[in-house]
């Protein structure tokens, strides 16, 4: 099974600040990568599908990008509704693996 | 517009089979594949299964022993099985399409 090693864990950050979450895949993926927002007592929703490309109605403040094997959620500016669980899950390959998730919190 | 919805017991007992049922809409089960997906209280995401447009199957490899997912397209149902449960089977499961579409999910507690 492909491993998606997620980093940080934890992450609190000022408004304004810009954030970035990394999952690193333990095989080749291509661009086969999504990342996804949780809210408390709310489903995941898909934030980036294709490892860059950004989901109907997703804030543009979000992006995508690859470097090997690394692959990263950018928030440009963090905005106090963007506080969440930010998951990655890998689609190249059955089984479908996630990255165990990123806490983002306000400073 | 799509929508699905997961529906089941909300306790089970530890060593029976669970059984949870996705109702669809606004999309065809024939064109389209369903996952299920869980996650347990407070913990992470975990992928489950899939079944396609065409009814293959796809598992988790850690579940593939205990867990059957199956559909009635007729009935836009999804169904899921997964048998031998334990405590830490308690989480909530969630039914999904294209990753875009969630299901609210639905709370199973196994316990005696």
């Amino acid at each position: 099974d492909i491993q998606m090693t997620q980093s940080p864990s934890s992450l609190s950050a000022s408004l304004g600040d810009r954030v970035t979450i990394t999952c690193r895949a333990s095989q080749d993926i291509g661009n086969y990568l999504s990342w996804f927002q949780q809210k408390p007592g709310k489903s995941p929703r898909l934030m980036i599908y294709g490892a860059t490309n950004l989901e109907d109605g997703v804030p543009s403040r979000f992006s995508g990008s690859r470097s090997g094997s690394d692959y990263s959620l950018t928030i440009s500016s963090l905005e106090s509704e963007d506080t969440a669980i930010y998951y990655c899950l890998q689609y190249d390959k059955y089984p479908r693996t996630f990255g165990g998730g990123t806490k983002l919190e306000l400073k | 517009q799509v929508q699905l919805k997961e529906s089941g017991p909300g306790l089970v007992q530890p060593s029976e089979t669970l059984s949870l049922t996705c109702t669809v809409s606004g999309f065809s089960l024939t064109s389209n594949s369903v996952h299920w997906v869980r996650q347990p209280p407070g913990k992470g995401l975990e992928w489950m299964g899939i079944i396609r447009s065409g009814g293959s199957t796809d598992y988790n490899s850690a579940l593939k022993s205990r867990l059957s997912i199956s559909r009635d397209t007729s009935k836009s149902q999804v169904f899921l099985k997964m048998n031998s449960l334990q405590t830490e089977d308690t989480a909530i499961y969630y039914c999904l399409s294209r990753f875009a579409y969630w299901g609210q999910g639905t709370l199973v507690t196994v316990s005696s």
